[in-house]
């Protein structure tokens, strides 16, 4: 079965610090796909990322970079350089290839992450 | 914006009623997908429906059903309602459906069952 776990319920941090948030998951496929979404304050989610199983690179996008490795299973998230605006929860999330089934995604129960000026 | 629309932001009813929460996809997408965000379950897959079938249902109650139409659009009916019924409930489309598309999400509706 599908699980997500994402251990940081809450973390604080000052602006300007670096923070990472922590995604482990579980899934018996060996082709999947890993997500992060944003939701800020005024509750809508946002997309940042979506990753197949098959493609460890990471990722660096402006102040954000992802570090997917496989043999721990995990998907993490690291800010640079925090914001005030970065303040948010973020969740991680998890979707199975198909093969005649659905792409639902399973959610991890989310970080909140505030970051004080 | 994501492009997905969803009406109405908010709603109040009382127990024992029932609504219909509407959705609009993004332009040309086929899959639509209801999510469910409360306290005590986080975010729950509902159910999806590409191209106007049901594809997969995860944990809706009996009470909740939905349907997606001709011109793609979805909605979402609660009926019943309890107290426990009180959420926020996203509704995310995504293109083709083959392989796990991004899904984007609408603004939500936030319901609240008194």
């Amino acid at each position: 079965a599908q699980k997500v776990t994402q251990a940081q319920t809450e973390i604080s941090v000052v602006e300007k610090e670096d923070v990472t948030l922590d995604c482990v998951y579980e899934t018996r496929d060996t082709t999947y796909y890993l997500f992060w979404y944003k939701q800020p304050p005024s509750g809508e989610l946002v997309f940042l990322i979506r990753r197949n199983s098959f493609d460890e690179q990471n990722e660096i996008s402006g102040r954000y970079s992802w570090n997917f490795q496989k043999s721990t299973s995990s998907f993490n998230f690291t800010i640079t350089a925090s914001q005030v605006v970065d303040s948010a929860v973020y969740f991680c999330a998890l979707s199975e290839a198909p093969q005649g089934g659905s792409e639902k995604l399973v959610f991890g129960k989310g970080t909140k992450l505030t970051v004080n000026p | 914006d994501s492009g997905v629309t969803q009406t109405p932001k908010h709603l109040i009813t009382a127990t024992g009623q029932r609504v219909t929460l509407r959705c609009s996809p993004r332009s040309g997408d086929l899959s639509v997908y209801w999510y469910q965000q409360s306290l005590d379950q986080g975010l729950q897959f509902l159910i999806q429906y590409y191209n106007g079938e049901e594809r997969a249902k995860g944990n809706i109650l009996e009470r909740f059903s939905a349907q997606q139409f001709p011109d793609l659009h979805s909605e979402l009916n609660l009926s019943s309602l309890e107290l426990g019924d009180s959420a926020l409930y996203f509704c995310a489309s995504s293109p083709i459906g083959v392989t796990p598309d991004t899904q984007y999400f609408g603004p939500g509706t936030r319901l609240t069952v008194l």
